[in-house]
């Protein structure tokens, strides 16, 4: 079975400071990864996903996630956040492109000026 | 353009009563995903369809729960003699799985549901 963990419920950082929301998986078989990000009474967006290649992945926003298989992680960064990042993010495994998304608690990122 | 919506946005029923909540995907969507997220946590997959085939609802909590996309468009999750425990959003998502396609499952913003 597939399960997810984000490691930090909450996260408080510093405007124009850099952060790392942490994010582990456990799977037997090969996933999928993602990163969402929930503004408050909208739908989830998505940041980034990484589906096969580069282990480094770029998204939206000026976010960026790294693949580690050998750890199970794939941690989201950016290296100096706004205001305006002031979310829930979500990190989603699946096992099966298209497939359902299997999602971790989520981490409150809180961007303080 | 259009994304995936969902009605009604917030819904507050008395504890027996029965709800049906929309969702209407993107337009040529064939994949569509019902979510459950409960306050404070993660959403927790409950249903697909492919088209109007439901592939998998392995996570409906209970037969009180019931998905249907008869036309391979909307889809209705309807949720019979609803309990306080059926307090959550519902989130509906669509997506295009092919090839090429980047398997992206596109959210609505959710249906509230309060049950009292």
């Amino acid at each position: 079975a597939q399960s997810v963990t984000q490691l930090d419920s909450q996260v408080p950082v510093f405007e124009e400071a850099p952060v790392e929301l942490r994010c582990n998986y456990s799977s037997s078989v090969s996933v999928y990864l993602f990163w969402y990000v929930q503004y408050p009474n909208q739908g989830l967006q998505l940041l980034l996903k990484y589906l096969s290649g580069s282990t480094l992945v770029k998204g939206i926003n000026g976010f960026e996630a790294e693949f580690n298989k050998s750890q199970t992680s794939f941690h989201l960064r950016k290296p100096s956040v706004h205001i305006s990042d002031t979310a829930e993010y979500f990190c989603a495994v699946s096992h099966a492109l298209g497939g359902k998304l299997i999602f971790g608690q989520g981490t409150e990122l809180s961007v303080k000026p | 353009g259009a994304g995936v919506s969902q009605s009604p946005r917030y819904k507050v029923a008395k504890r027996g009563q029965d709800v049906a909540l929309r969702c209407d995907p993107i337009s040529g969507h064939v994949s569509l995903f019902w979510y459950q997220q409960a306050l404070g946590q993660g959403p927790e997959f409950l249903t697909y369809f492919q088209n109007e085939a439901q592939l998998d609802k392995s996570g409906l909590p209970s037969d009180r729960f019931f998905a249907e996309r008869p036309e391979g468009s909307v889809s209705t999750l309807k949720i019979q003699r609803t309990q306080q425990e059926d307090s959550a959003v519902y989130l509906c998502a669509s997506s295009l799985p092919r090839r090429g396609n980047s398997y992206e499952q596109y959210f609505g913003p959710g249906t509230r549901l309060t049950v009292t």
